[in-house]
């Protein structure tokens, strides 16, 4: 069965630093690994997909990496608006495009 | 359309109550999506539809949830008789399945904002 597990479950950080995400995966086969970021009351908003060992993408203070068993999502001089909580889900290479997403990492940035 | 968009927004229901919740997919996607969210937890699969087809319905939690997309673009995710621990937020998503279109990127899934069950 595939398994997410994402750590801390929260994390609180001062405006400007930096710190990462850990987003560890178990299974059969990875298709793609995404990462959401999710503020109260919406929908998960799309960041990145990764598709095989040592991708890495960015996207202004965010970048995403991945290996065989876990993902970062590395944060840089981060802002308030930066505070969310940030998904990670797998998709396996069998079966349908169904995603499996871990219980997320709430983060908050204080001004 | 713009995104995915789903109504209604809010829902409060009483105990044994049936509900329906709709979901407008991004135009040209052929996949659509149903997850189910509690409170601080992440999105997990009800559902799933290829076109007008139900391709996996593996993760409805009981035969009082059905869902169907009968014209392979709007989608409803009907619940009979509600019960307390049906509540939570019903989250549709699709993606192209295959056709690129401008704006997205291959196998993602697109959210919509929710709908927020809620049963008294």
């Amino acid at each position: 069965e595939d398994q997410v597990t994402q750590s801390p479950e929260a994390l609180r950080l001062q405006e400007g630093e930096s710190s990462s995400l850990n987003c560890s995966y178990t299974v059969s086969g990875l298709r793609g690994l995404f990462w959401y970021r999710q503020d109260p009351g919406k929908g998960p908003e799309f960041l990145f997909t990764l598709y095989s060992a040592g991708e890495e993408k960015e996207k202004e203070r965010l970048k995403a990496t991945l290996t065989k068993k876990e993902s970062f999502l590395h944060i840089t001089a981060p802002k308030p608006e930066d505070s969310a909580t940030y998904l990670c889900a797998v998709r396996p290479n069998f079966g349908n495009e169904k995603l499996t997403f871990g219980t997320g990492t709430r983060l908050t940035i204080i001004p | 359309g713009a995104g995915v968009s789903q109504s209604p927004r809010y829902k409060v229901a009483k105990r044994g109550q049936d509900v329906a919740l709709r979901c407008d997919p991004i135009s040209g996607h052929v996949s659509l999506f149903w997850y189910q969210q509690a409170l601080g937890q992440g999105p997990e699969f009800l559902t799933y539809f290829q076109n007008e087809a139900q391709l996996d319905k593996s993760g409805l939690p009981s035969d009082r949830f059905f869902a169907e997309r009968p014209e392979g673009s709007v989608s409803t995710l009907k619940i009979q008789r509600t019960q307390q621990e049906d509540s939570a937020v019903y989250l549709c998503a699709s993606s192209f399945g295959g056709r690129r279109l401008a704006g997205t990127v291959r196998g993602e899934q697109y959210f919509g904002p929710g709908t927020r069950l809620t049963v008294t």
